[in-house]
């Protein structure tokens, strides 16, 4: 069974960075064909895909947070982490970490969040 | 980007009623590539639907999924009690990836 656990401050201070990192049991960050991505959710609010680490290492992220955001991940320990920089009340938000299930053929295709970490609420705040 | 415009925002039934819930789409979402999770208060979202039509593990056959283009729907056939939850659904046929807003399904 996947398992994902995000750790990582629950308290940020407005345009500091985001820091989260996500550990992984079940399966390999480094190897299979799966992606590795960030979701969050502001309060009372539907979901937000930020972005993903494919096992190559190549990542995709949405584009309105390009420019802040960075998805990493460490092969030894079997995480991938996330940082946003410059962070203000409108990134407080519920923040998951997924797998992305993905598949590609002639004759299918789909990019499936089938295991989804517990959550982690971080707020930015002075 | 694709937008997703969820509908009903809330649907209010009794157990054992059909629950319809609508997806639509700002473009055409090629060939249904489209999933359908399910998030109840306090949890994170799972995964019912993806495909468009295979259901995860677990998931029982009460729900479905359906459409084409830009019309999509999920279907309870019959709400049991584990059913009432906020649903979304997802496209995946570009980037960014994205969701609807989302309906809730009370009990009425």
């Amino acid at each position: 069974q996947v398992q994902l656990q995000e750790s990582g401050p629950g308290l940020v201070k407005p345009s500091e960075t985001l820091s989260l990192t996500c550990t992984v049991s079940g399966d390999s960050v480094s190897s299979g064909n799966n992606y590795w991505s960030w979701i969050r959710q502001a309060p009372g609010k539907g979901l937000e895909w930020i972005g993903y680490i494919y096992v190559s290492g190549s990542t995709t992220y949405h584009p309105s947070l390009k420019t802040r955001v960075n998805i990493s991940r460490d092969k030894s320990k079997n995480q991938f982490s996330l940082r946003l920089t410059s962070v203000t009340a409108a990134d407080t938000a519920m923040y998951y970490c997924a797998r992305v299930l993905y598949h590609f053929d002639t004759t299918s295709y789909y990019q499936a969040f089938d295991f989804w970490s517990q959550g982690t609420l971080v707020t930015v705040s002075s | 980007e694709i937008v997703l415009t969820q509908s009903p925002g809330t649907l209010s039934l009794s157990l054992g009623e059909r629950a319809t819930l609508s997806c639509r789409a700002s473009q055409s979402v090629s060939s249904g590539y489209l999933g359908w999770y399910q998030q109840k208060p306090g949890q994170a979202p799972r995964l019912l639907i993806y495909g468009p039509s295979k259901r995860a593990a677990g998931v029982p056959d009460r729900f479905s999924a359906s459409g084409s283009g830009t019309d999509f729907t999920l279907t309870i056939t019959r709400l049991e009690p584990e059913d009432f939850a906020v649903y979304y659904c997802q496209q995946y046929v570009s980037s960014p990836l994205t969701f609807g807003g989302g309906t809730k399904v009370e009990i009425k």
